[in-house]
């Protein structure tokens, strides 16, 4: 079974630019998460969709993000127009979901993309 | 918001058994820990976890005492490809909602 996947693996744009992420989770997965880490902070939580539902945005820094998961399937997070401090590791994560039947929750990892901004 | 508290980074010699505890005061009831695993430039990997007394699967076991305000993490015999940062994650799977990781554990292996 494939995992969670992420592209551009690493992206360097110029301040003022925009860009998209892209995430494909694991089929199946109804949640859907996006994280980041800072250079030298921690991992933080962005947000969270429930199929193409946002679920929670309250990680979002601002309003130059903007995600979407269209048909509940797989997720885009651009940043426009990005700035310096937008430089980091973005990293998406799914889990089963409710309609899995668990009772608890397991979220899978994508191996993240580097944005560099310039 | 649960927030979680470990050692910045510990070191072990090979085939130890290694324990990295978690604090996690505010555990909220519905919360549950899980515990990943990073390597540099890869996404956490998941390893274990558990919401009360002990879990173990086949590559680590989780001790979580009665009030929940701790959980350690224990990898029998490391080696040296379990060199790596392990975090722990407090959270409710069932919402999904504002997990947090923590500054992780930086475990070196020493040969």
């Amino acid at each position: 079974e494939a995992g969670v996947t992420q592209f551009p693996s690493h992206s360097v744009i110029e301040k003022g630019q925009t860009v998209t992420l892209r995430c494909d989770p694991i089929s199946g997965h109804d949640n859907l998460y996006w994280y980041r880490r800072v250079m030298g902070k921690e991992i933080k939580f962005l947000l969270h969709f429930v199929k193409e539902s946002k679920q929670d945005e309250s990680g979002m820094p601002n309003n130059r993000f903007l995600a979407e998961r269209t048909g509940g399937t797989y997720s885009t997070l651009k940043v426009q127009p990005a700035e310096l401090e937008d430089s980091g590791v973005y990293f998406c994560a799914s889990s089963v979901g409710l309609a899995g039947g668990l009772v608890s929750d397991t979220q899978y990892f994508g191996p993240g993309t580097r944005l560099t901004v310039l | 918001l649960a927030k979680t508290t470990q050692p910045i980074s510990m070191d072990s010699y090979e085939g130890q058994e290694v324990n990295i505890t978690c604090s996690h005061n505010n555990i909220a009831t519905n919360d549950y820990i899980t515990w990943y695993q990073q390597f540099p430039s890869q996404g956490p990997r998941f390893i274990i976890q558990g919401y009360k007394t002990k879990v173990t699967n086949e590559v680590a076991s989780l001790f979580i005492p009665a009030d929940r305000k701790s959980s350690t993490l224990s990898l029998p015999r490391v080696s040296l490809s379990d060199t790596a940062v392990y975090y722990c994650l407090v959270g409710d799977p069932n919402t999904g909602n504002q997990f947090y990781f923590g500054t992780g554990t930086s475990l070196t292996v020493i040969p």
